[in-house]
């Protein structure tokens, strides 16, 4: 049961245009969401964070929006730059029963290449 | 640099043998989160302590144990490898209890190779 998801394994966007990736999640308990960028052999990298008592938050050339509603979530990056190219994964956590709000359900991830 | 370190960053072993992987957490962080990355099945959380008690647990292996001691390290003690446990493993910390939210540092990571 993959409770995050990304559908879209590959996204490829021009220097300088926008890139959005998209996440869904199914579990009404998550209110917690989170953007992580992974480079190879590295692990992963806290972009941005949003609570799900706000519909968006902005960091620099990066946006995170949020849906809950329609339990749906996306990472804008603007201006993309070729360094921006990497494997980017949306997590969510929550409370599940009073357990730790501390456990992250990460999505399968989305590979972001940004051209010249 | 996420101030998180593991060691080794790399392990190659048998199966049936047993290893332990080990976690520094960013200076104050109170909480230690363990991640098992396969190839098919993406990032998946293992377990959590803070300060020292274990707080959660995801799926993890009976054959898989960890602790975090007074200095706050963790160690992740994998036990009967089996060519499956062959993964990426992740150790992230936070700041945060269970009843706050904050997002988690992770390490550069011990990729297992079981042969």
């Amino acid at each position: 049961d993959q409770q995050v998801k990304q559908n879209s394994p590959s996204l490829s966007v021009q220097e300088g245009r926008i890139s959005i990736l998209n996440c869904d999640y199914t579990n009404s308990m998550f209110d917690y969401f989170l953007w992580y960028k992974k480079y190879p052999a590295e692990g992963p990298t806290f972009l941005i964070s949003i609570s799900s008592i706000k519909d968006k938050n902005e960091d620099g050339r990066f946006t995170v929006f949020l849906n809950k509603s329609a339990k749906h979530l996306s990472l804008h990056i603007v201006p993309s730059q070729p360094g921006d190219s990497a494997v980017y994964f949306c997590a969510a956590s929550g409370n599940a029963g009073g357990t730790s709000y501390g456990k992250l359900t990460f999505g399968q991830g989305t590979i972001l290449t940004v051209h010249p | 640099d996420s101030g998180v370190t593991q060691t080794p960053k790399h392990l190659i072993t048998a199966t049936g043998q047993r290893v332990t992987l080990r976690c520094s957490p960013r200076s104050g962080d109170l909480s230690v989160y363990w991640y098992q990355q396969s190839l098919d099945q993406g990032l998946q959380f293992l377990i959590h302590y803070y300060n020292g008690e274990e707080r959660a647990k995801g799926n993890i292996l009976e054959r898989f144990s960890a602790q975090q001691f007074p200095d706050l390290h963790s160690e992740l003690n994998l036990s009967s490898l089996e060519l499956g446990d062959s993964a990426l493993y992740f150790c992230a910390s936070s700041v945060g209890t269970s009843g706050r939210r904050s997002e988690q540092f992770f390490g550069p990571g011990t990729r297992l190779t079981v042969l």
